[in-house]
């Protein structure tokens, strides 16, 4: 079946402007994570989705940085007023409830001028 | 200090080496070891999991974790040119809540 997928693959944006990223994650996977990845650096955590639970916002670096999960699916990731150090590459993951294998998705290539 | 401390490399080695691939930890709570390839613009994937001290093996691939030193080692037997990648270790304490926390990767470059 389709894996996790994530639109758009690159994303050039102006400092101060307000940016969109997209995860489809894999069918059925009630689980959805996203993480950032800076050149060098590893994955960083920033948000956890779990069902219908709170979501586990503990690792988005400042309230810039927001994130919804429509209908237990599809996320977005926001980020408002983007600065030069938000550029890096945006990860999805997804996976099975209660599962630790975490299938990622091929990232968002953000950067920030 | 990181939790988790990786080489970033890059580490190129001529084809056919045995690799080797190495991360520390400081918190003794982590009990689930795990070991990502990521190849050039494209996701990380899991190569191997494992969550007791020793060997386990999985084709030309071995995971080593050894809980007493804080340090697991992932091997690369008869490295092919396919294998090169960044390779990224990754440990979870047991609690099924718990974040799954990443080294920041190991560069490889396998040398035809």
């Amino acid at each position: 079946g389709a894996g996790v997928s994530q639109s758009p693959s690159n994303k050039v944006t102006e400092k101060g402007k307000d940016v969109e990223l997209r995860c489809d994650p894999i069918s059925g996977h009630t689980a959805l994570y996203w993480y950032r990845q800076s050149l060098g650096q590893g994955l960083e955590f920033l948000i956890y989705f779990q069902g219908n639970s709170a979501p586990d916002k503990s690792g988005l670096p400042s309230d810039r940085f927001s994130a919804e999960r429509t209908g237990g699916s599809v996320s977005t990731l926001t980020i408002q007023r983007t600065q030069q150090e938000d550029s890096a590459v945006y990860l999805c993951a997804s996976s099975l409830a209660g599962e630790d294998t975490q299938y990622f998705g091929p990232g968002t290539r953000l950067t920030v001028l | 200090q990181k939790e988790v401390e990786q080489d970033p490399g890059p580490l190129s080695v001529p084809e056919g080496a045995i690799v080797s691939l190495n991360c520390t930890y400081s918190n003794s709570a982590f009990q689930y070891f795990m070991w990502y390839r990521q190849y050039s613009r494209k996701g990380p994937e899991l190569l191997m999991y494992t969550y007791s001290s020793g060997n386990k093996e999985d084709g030309r691939f071995t995971a080593q974790v050894d809980k007493s030193s804080k340090y697991i080692s992932l091997f690369i037997r008869d490295s092919q040119p396919s294998d090169s990648a960044t390779y990224l270790c990754a440990m979870k304490r047991r609690s099924s809540a718990s974040k799954i926390i990443f080294g920041s990767g190991t560069r490889l470059s396998i040398r035809p």
